[in-house]
C-alpha cells in the first residue's frame, strides 16, 4: 500500500463547477499538508498547505484536512479552464523536509 | 527570471552512457532538492541538500547516481551507466530556512531524461 493514496482521473468538469480533490494517507504522523498544480511539461507550483487538521481558504480554493480519517481535500470554486492540470497533494512529517505525493489527479474543466 | 532554472530541459541518451544536470535554485535559497517523476506517478524524493551538504539520500538513489552541491549554490546529478528505466522528469526544488514550516519547496520546469 502506497502512503499517500489519489484517483488519476481524468476528472472532467464543465466550466463554473465545483471540483474536489482527494488524497487518502496510511502514515498518522504525517503533519503538514500541501497542493501543488502541475501543468503539462512544467514543475509543480505551490497552491496551499495546512497543518494538521482543519480547513483553509485562498480565494477559489479551499484547502480540508481530517487527521482523523486521514483524508485531505481541495475544492476549487467556480472552476476555469486555466484550471485544467494535474494536482498533486504531497505530505511531510514534523521535523523532516521529504514531502511524500501523491500521483496526481488530472482535471479538465471544459468551456 | 528568478526562479529554479534546470539545464539541459531535454536529454536523450543511449543506454550505458553518463548523463549530468545542472539546477540553479532561487538565489539565497540554502535547501535544495531533487526528485525523480515519471509519467503518470507523482514525485518522488531522491535526495537533498542543506547548503553545500547533502543531508538525505532516498533508497532510490542507487550508486550510479551521485548528487552534488559543491557552494552550496548550484547543483548537479549524475547517472552513470544510465539505464532504460532512469527515463523520467527529473525536477530540482529549492526552499529557504525561513522558520516557517513548512517551507516552500519552488519546483524547476524538470529535465526529461529518455534512455534509449
Amino acid at each position: 500500500q502506497k502512503e499517500v493514496e489519489q484517483d488519476p482521473g481524468p476528472l472532467s468538469v464543465p466550466e463554473g463547477a465545483i471540483v474536489s480533490l482527494n488524497c487518502t494517507y496510511s502514515n498518522s504522523a504525517f503533519q503538514y499538508f500541501m497542493w501543488y498544480r502541475q501543468y503539462s511539461r512544467k514543475g509543480p507550483e505551490l497552491l496551499m498547505y495546512t497543518y494538521s487538521s482543519g480547513n483553509k481558504e485562498d480565494g477559489r480554493f479551499t484547502a480540508q484536512v481530517d487527521k482523523s480519517s486521514k483524508y485531505i481535500s481541495l475544492f476549487i470554486r467556480d472552476s476555469q479552464p486555466s484550471d485544467s492540470a494535474t494536482y498533486l497533494c504531497a505530505m511531510s512529517l514534523s521535523g523532516t523536509y521529504k514531502y511524500i505525493f501523491g500521483t496526481g489527479t488530472r482535471l479538465k474543466v471544459l468551456a | 527570471d528568478t526562479g529554479v532554472s534546470q539545464d539541459p530541459r531535454h536529454k536523450i541518451t543511449k543506454r550505458g552512457q553518463n548523463v549530468t544536470f545542472r539546477c540553479d535554485p532561487i538565489s539565497e535559497h540554502n535547501r535544495l532538492y531533487w526528485y525523480r517523476q515519471t509519467l503518470g506517478q507523482g514525485p518522488e524524493f531522491l535526495t537533498y541538500f542543506q547548503n553545500e551538504a547533502q543531508l538525505e539520500k532516498s533508497r532510490l538513489l542507487s550508486d550510479r547516481f551521485s548528487a552534488e552541491r559543491p557552494k552550496g549554490s548550484f547543483s548537479t546529478l549524475e547517472i552513470q551507466r544510465t539505464e532504460q528505466g532512469d527515463s523520467a522528469m527529473y525536477l530540482c526544488a529549492s526552499t529557504e530556512t525561513s522558520g516557517r514550516v513548512p517551507d516552500t519547496q519552488y519546483f524547476g520546469p524538470g529535465t526529461r531524461l529518455t534512455v534509449l
